[in-house]
Formats: C-alpha cells, structure tokens, sequence
C-alpha cells in the first residue's frame, strides 16, 4: 500500500494565479484532513471531509475550496494565491472507529507564492 | 510587524540520555491522545496513543503519561538516539467523537551525537 500520496511535491505560483493539490489514500479510510504548517505554527486545519461527497471547514478555510468526489481523493484548491498561502500543505486520512484513531500523514507540499 | 510562534519549543539532549517532552491539552472532554514525531520533509507519524482511563502506557523505548488533573502529556523516550531527533506534536480528541483532533505547536528535539 503507498498510504497517502500527495501531488505534486513542490510548487512556486505567483500571486493571483490558480492550483489543485491532489491528495490520494488508498486504506479505504472515511475521513481526510487538509493541514497548513507554517514554521513554528504546528499544524492547522483547513477543511476536512468525513466522507464521499462531504467537506467541512477546519480552523483557517478562508482562501481554499476542496473537493472529495472519490473516496479515496481529496483535492484541495487554491483559486486566487496570495503570499500569505506559502506554506507546506498536509494530506491525512483516518479510519473510522478503528483500533486507533490515528491520522496517516502524507509527505506534504511545499507551496511558494510569489 | 513583530512575528510570533515562529519558534518552536526546543529540547536538546546528549545522545545516551532520557528525553521528556511536555504538552498541555487544553479540552477536559478529551479522552483519546496520540503522540506523533514529525522528521524534517516528512508528515508526521504515529508514535504512541493512551486514552483517558489510563495514566500510562509504554511501548518501545517510549512512555506516555496522562495527568487528566492538570491536563497534562509528557512523552519520555530512553536512551535517545540521533535518530529520535524530530519535532513532537501531541494531539488530543474524543474517542468515538468528530475525529478531529487538536494538535499541539509542537516541540523541537535536538540530540547531540
């Protein structure tokens, strides 16, 4: 199993422009997360979904839309990129009622808005 | 404008040693907590996790305590090694609940060869 991948790893956009982020789990899990993490500010929520077809606003929502179309994805956009968005964007994934509510991490995207 | 939470908490220890790591949690309904360690250019990952009818619970090299009293978590690693150097994030959450958790900022551990 890859777990979570992200797509892509790095990206540089200039302000005003556009970009999804792709974010894939193939654990079958119900919930995904989109984090934020900017230094020193651990990780925040953005939106979260608790499944196929639903999405919900984390903590700092403004300026990002997402998607959850298919179980396994979760998109995340960006529809007029601001420099305060630089920052390394997170994928989760949960299980539902597991064992162990643990959230998988994918590796991350590094966001530069110019 | 003056920055602020740009730093990390940090701890940093000889290698050898035991590393206590602290977090306050900050919603007493909380009954579930998870550990995770974050390397740098990775996401974080799983560590340990001990819900609330608990005060401690151990696995490899690596102890959990819960003092539900004062909300607090440490996370105590033995013998730490250069490869235990990583930022540390507590979360807390309702067992059962949103699953949404609520991470801690974190903190820094730096072991020294």
């Amino acid at each position: 199993n890859a777990g979570v991948t992200q797509t892509p790893k790095f990206r540089v956009l200039k302000t005003g422009q556009s970009m999804t982020l792709l974010c894939a789990q193939d654990m079958n899990h119900e919930y995904m997360y989109w984090y934020r993490q900017d230094p020193g500010m651990g990780l925040r929520l953005i939106h979260y979904s608790v499944g196929e077809g639903t999405t919900a606003k984390g903590e700092v929502p403004d300026g990002y839309n997402v998607s959850r179309l298919k179980k396994q994805n979760f998109l995340l956009g960006l529809e007029s990129a601001a420099p305060s968005q630089t920052s390394v964007y997170f994928c989760a994934s949960s299980e539902r009622g597991g064992r162990r509510d643990e959230q998988f991490f994918g590796p991350g995207t590094r966001l530069t808005v110019l | 404008g003056e920055s602020v939470g740009l730093h990390l908490p940090t701890l940093s220890v000889q290698e050898g040693d035991n590393s206590i790591i602290n977090c306050a949690y900050s919603n007493s309904a909380s009954d579930y907590f998870i550990w995770y360690k974050q390397e740098s250019g990775k996401g974080p990952q799983f560590i340990i996790d001990i819900r609330s009818n608990m005060d401690k619970r151990q696995g490899q090299r690596v102890t959990v305590l819960l003092n539900k009293t004062v909300k607090h978590l440490s996370l105590q690693i033995a013998a730490t090694q250069p490869g235990d150097s990583a930022v540390y994030f507590c979360a807390e959450n309702i067992k059962g609940g949103s699953y949404i958790p609520t991470f801690g900022r974190g903190t820094s551990l730096i072991v020294h060869p």
